[in-house]
């Protein structure tokens, strides 16, 4: 039981690209997240996602856009990528309010 | 808007020493608080939340709602403990998930 998948694990991108992060989860769960994870700021939302079909914007969206393709995939996209968005991404799924679970993270670097 | 607070960035102590991780929160309806656990190189988990009251690996915590605060307690620190914390908050009706800054625990032999 894969839980949930996130890639690429580790990612470079010059200041400007684009690109998509994937993640998929097998556990048949209603609601996705993205967050980002920083020193000294912890876990910061980006977007999340209730159900599929709808998302909503967190703490910190400025600079993202997401998709939830279907139950199993919530994608997260920078369009023109910063030296700010360099962080380590985490995606998370959750049954309801039920415990969430996490992927291994993708490490991003903006140069 | 509801908002976590762990005030301390790093937490140091010796082992079998008691451990208390801080956690407040600001909510204005009913929360649902979590704490979650990041050991090195491994994913993020669950340690425990606040609806199950039990204890995980020897950690309690208990929700008062008078001081808004949800604080872990571990009477004597293994060193396999150490480990990141976060303390989250859901917010029932859309189920979005809030974490605090997280403490480091660092349990020194």
């Amino acid at each position: 039981n894969a839980g949930v998948t996130q890639t690429p694990k580790f990612q470079v991108l010059k200041t400007g690209q684009s690109m998509t992060l994937q993640c998929a989860q097998d556990m048949n769960h209603n609601s996705m997240y993205w967050y980002r994870q920083d020193p000294g700021m912890g876990l910061r939302l980006i977007y999340y996602s209730a159900s599929e079909g709808t998302t909503d914007k967190g703490e910190v969206p400025n600079g993202y856009n997401v998709s939830r393709l279907n139950k199993r995939e919530f994608s997260l996209r920078l369009e023109s990528a910063a030296p700010s968005q360099t962080s380590v991404y985490f995606c998370a799924s959750s049954l309801g309010a039920g415990e969430a679970f996490f992927g291994q993270g993708t490490r991003l670097t903006v140069v | 808007a509801q908002r976590v607070t762990q005030p301390e960035k790093l937490l140091s102590v010796f082992k079998g020493a008691p451990v208390e991780l801080k956690c407040n929160y600001s909510y204005s309806g009913s929360p649902e608080l979590f704490w979650y656990v990041q050991y090195s190189r491994q994913r993020l988990q669950l340690l425990l939340r606040h609806i199950s009251r039990e204890s995980i690996k020897g950690f309690t915590a208990d929700l008062n709602k008078g001081e808004t605060s949800f604080h872990l307690k571990k009477p004597f620190a293994q060193e396999e403990d150490s480990a990141m914390y976060y303390c989250a908050l859901r917010r029932g009706a859309t189920n979005k998930l809030i974490f605090g800054t997280g403490t480091l625990l660092a349990v020194q032999p």
